[in-house]
């Protein structure tokens, strides 16, 4: 019972340093996303993708990027890290359409010195 | 621009009070609400709401939605210490392709 799975659980990160967060389900969903969580800010969409092939902006996307080339598979890359990157990520799928529940990762602490 | 805005943002209250939280929304193609909580790791699944007037319940949570006027409430009923909690609230909407943009959330405190 996988579910959504994040790797790394923690990193640190000097700045300028790149990295990718992993992230993988096996509920065939077609709806991945990335979402930033910082204290006071909620949860924020960085970007998502609604199939394979098909990416999109969500609300806060600047250094980061995605892509989808598998159903399963939706890694977020940090291009080049910043102080201003230190946040808790967590990957989320569901299904596409109404009634559909969201499937969250334990999320990534990511910590950029 | 779509938007979801939740109130209060935080709230302390004593075992046994019961509690509102309030979420509104401004969203393209508006497709369901959802209703998370979260206790410092990955948001748990409470509600989804996709109809105006039919109360979801749970145990002492229950929820509603009013699509005319663009909002949720979220009632926690007898409240216990295990309920202090970030919740969040989420809308799943079509503006250009489908997503879910969250609330800022509410912090609610129980004290013994």
């Amino acid at each position: 019972n996988a579910g959504v799975t994040q790797t790394p659980k923690f990193q640190v990160l000097k700045t300028g340093q790149s990295m990718t967060l992993q992230c993988a389900q096996d509920m065939n969903h077609e709806y991945m996303s990335w979402y930033r969580q910082d204290p006071g800010m909620g949860l924020r969409l960085i970007h998502y993708s609604v199939g394979a092939g098909i990416t999109d902006q969500g609300e806060v996307p600047n250094g980061y990027n995605v892509s989808r080339s598998t159903t399963e598979d939706f890694p977020l890359r940090l291009l080049s890290a910043a102080p201003s990157q230190t946040s808790v990520y967590f990957c989320a799928s569901s299904y596409l359409g109404s009634g559909n529940t969201i499937y969250f990762g334990e999320g990534s602490w990511l910590t950029v010195v | 621009e779509d938007k979801v805005v939740q109130s209060p943002l935080s709230l302390v209250v004593h075992e046994g009070d019961t509690v509102t939280l309030n979420c509104s929304y401004e969203v393209t193609n508006f497709r369901s609400l959802l209703w998370y909580k979260q206790e410092k790791k990955a948001p748990t699944f409470l509600f989804m709401l996709t109809s105006s007037g039919i109360e979801k319940k749970s145990g002492r949570l229950s929820s509603i939605l009013d699509k005319k006027e663009l909002f949720s409430i979220l009632n926690i009923t007898a409240t216990q210490t295990g309920d202090s909690a970030v919740y969040l609230c989420a809308v799943h909407y079509s503006g250009g392709y489908q997503k879910v943009t969250f609330g800022i959330g509410t912090k609610l405190q129980v004290i013994p």
